[in-house]
């Protein structure tokens, strides 16, 4: 068990509300990621953190935004959700020592 | 072409069968070799980790890393109906980039 809790675990929500989703650890670690899964292209990395209000972009940032004010939480919010971000997003965490990430259970996202 | 290429199945082996799974990468400057574990609905669950070439193993487990030729192996020994999962590599260079970079995933059934 990795500590990580995501929430909500799953949302239907329709065109042009904006959503947020959080990712909560218990593990104080410094990294913590968000990434989407679809089908056909695996896991692509949203954005990152790299410490309390240090993020950055990732491979498909468009239209999505994030914080984090704490170092336990980490908050993805689409600001104006579409269909196309009907998907299954995933945050995960590095441990500290080695290069690895740890993952928690998902959530489900439908934009209708 | 994609940084990350993994054959993408699905793939199914009678039980007891030895599987095969395969990466293959297009940067040099990978140096860390993860294979995660994806039940359906699930987050993905690190399996095997390893550091540049080589092989190592845990169980019926090996992962194998030839970076001379950009490839990756996770074998599968004695398969059984609970390995049924869809099975991911991901690599990073170990920098404080964090940039985790997944295949898109092989879906494996263990018939009994």
């Amino acid at each position: 068990d990795a500590g990580i809790t995501q929430s909500p675990r799953h949302k239907v929500t329709e065109t042009g509300t904006p959503v947020t989703l959080r990712c909560h650890q218990t593990e104080n670690h410094r990294y913590m990621y968000w990434y989407r899964q679809d089908p056909g292209h695996g896991l692509r990395l949203i954005h990152y953190s790299y410490g309390v209000k240090d993020t950055d972009k990732g491979e498909v940032s468009d239209g999505y935004s994030v914080s984090r004010s704490k170092t336990e939480d980490f908050l993805l919010t689409l600001e104006s959700a579409t269909s196309s971000q009907t998907s299954v997003y995933f945050c995960a965490i590095k441990a500290p020592s080695g290069n690895t990430i740890y993952f928690g259970e998902g959530s489900w996202l439908t934009v209708v | 072409q994609k940084e990350v290429e993994q054959d993408p199945g699905p793939l199914s082996v009678p039980e007891g069968a030895i599987v095969s799974l395969n990466c293959t990468y297009s940067n040099s400057a990978f140096q860390y070799f993860m294979w995660y574990r994806q039940y359906s609905r699930k987050g993905p669950e690190l399996l095997m980790y390893t550091y540049s070439s080589g092989n190592k193993e845990d169980g019926r487990f090996t992962a194998q890393v030839d970076k001379s030729s950009k490839y990756i192996s996770l074998f599968i020994r004695d398969s059984q109906p609970s390995d049924s999962a869809t099975y991911l590599c991901a690599m990073t260079p170990g920098n404080y980039g964090q940039n985790f970079v997944f295949g898109p995933g092989t879906r494996l059934s263990v018939l009994p």
